[in-house]
């Protein structure tokens, strides 16, 4: 059990471009979820996987936000035309027996726009 | 929605005192309640859960019950440490059928030698 991996760590970029995150999840768990923690707050949910498919998404996901989890493995985080405001840390999470019963979390990808 | 409110830090505290942090919650249904840490540079850990009221969540010497009267699940431990030095989230599962967690702000705990 490697724990789940979250890549890169840190990311800077300029307002207006693309970035990817990935994450790899603990092998079993079929459960995929993200969050985004802003400074002095706690993880905000955007979206989840069972597998491969997208069952969740929250308000917070505009439409330059994409998830994707192709083979029900590992998922990519996409934001397109980065914002000042998009500046924060992306956390993803694992789990093989759903929320009631907690997360494996991942160290996070922290982006800053500039 | 649900939401959690938790006591706002930061705090610092002498190794060996006795730390509550407090926490309730706002809920439809019946959540199962978390506290998550957050040591310095790494990501949230789950530290304790309660999956129904009156169960009571322990680890390394923390506690919590969940209080279903009260709407609340306070986090102690008898005598800190500095390795306890973190920030601490309170959560709960989404009672309305969603599998997302509801996080609190978090507590920063500074705790000195």
């Amino acid at each position: 059990d490697t724990g789940v991996s979250q890549n890169p760590r840190h990311k800077i970029t300029k307002r207006g471009q693309n970035v990817t995150f990935r994450c790899d999840p603990i092998s079993e768990h079929n459960r995929l979820y993200w969050y985004r923690q802003t400074l002095g707050q706690g993880p905000e949910f955007l979206t989840y996987f069972q597998n491969e498919a997208q069952l969740e998404k929250s308000r917070l996901l505009s439409d330059r936000f994409s998830a994707e989890r192709p083979k029900g493995s590992f998922s990519t985080l996409e934001i397109q035309r980065t914002e000042q405001g998009d500046s924060a840390m992306y956390l993803c999470a694992s789990s093989l027996r759903g929320g009631d019963y907690g997360y494996t979390f991942g160290s996070g990808t922290r982006l800053t726009v500039v | 929605g649900d939401s959690v409110t938790q006591m706002e830090g930061p705090v610092t505290l002498s190794e060996e005192a006795f730390l509550t942090i407090n926490c309730t919650y706002t809920a439809t249904g019946y959540p199962s309640l978390f506290w998550y840490v957050q040591y310095p540079g790494e990501g949230l850990q789950l530290l304790l859960k309660a999956t129904k009221a009156d169960d009571k969540g322990s680890n390394k010497g923390f506690e919590a019950t969940y209080r279903k009267e009260t709407t609340s699940f306070h986090l102690e431990k008898g005598s800190v440490q500095v390795s306890d030095s973190a920030v601490y989230f309170c959560a709960l599962s989404d009672s309305g059928g969603s599998e997302k967690l509801v996080f609190g702000k978090g507590m920063k705990l500074t705790v000195n030698p």
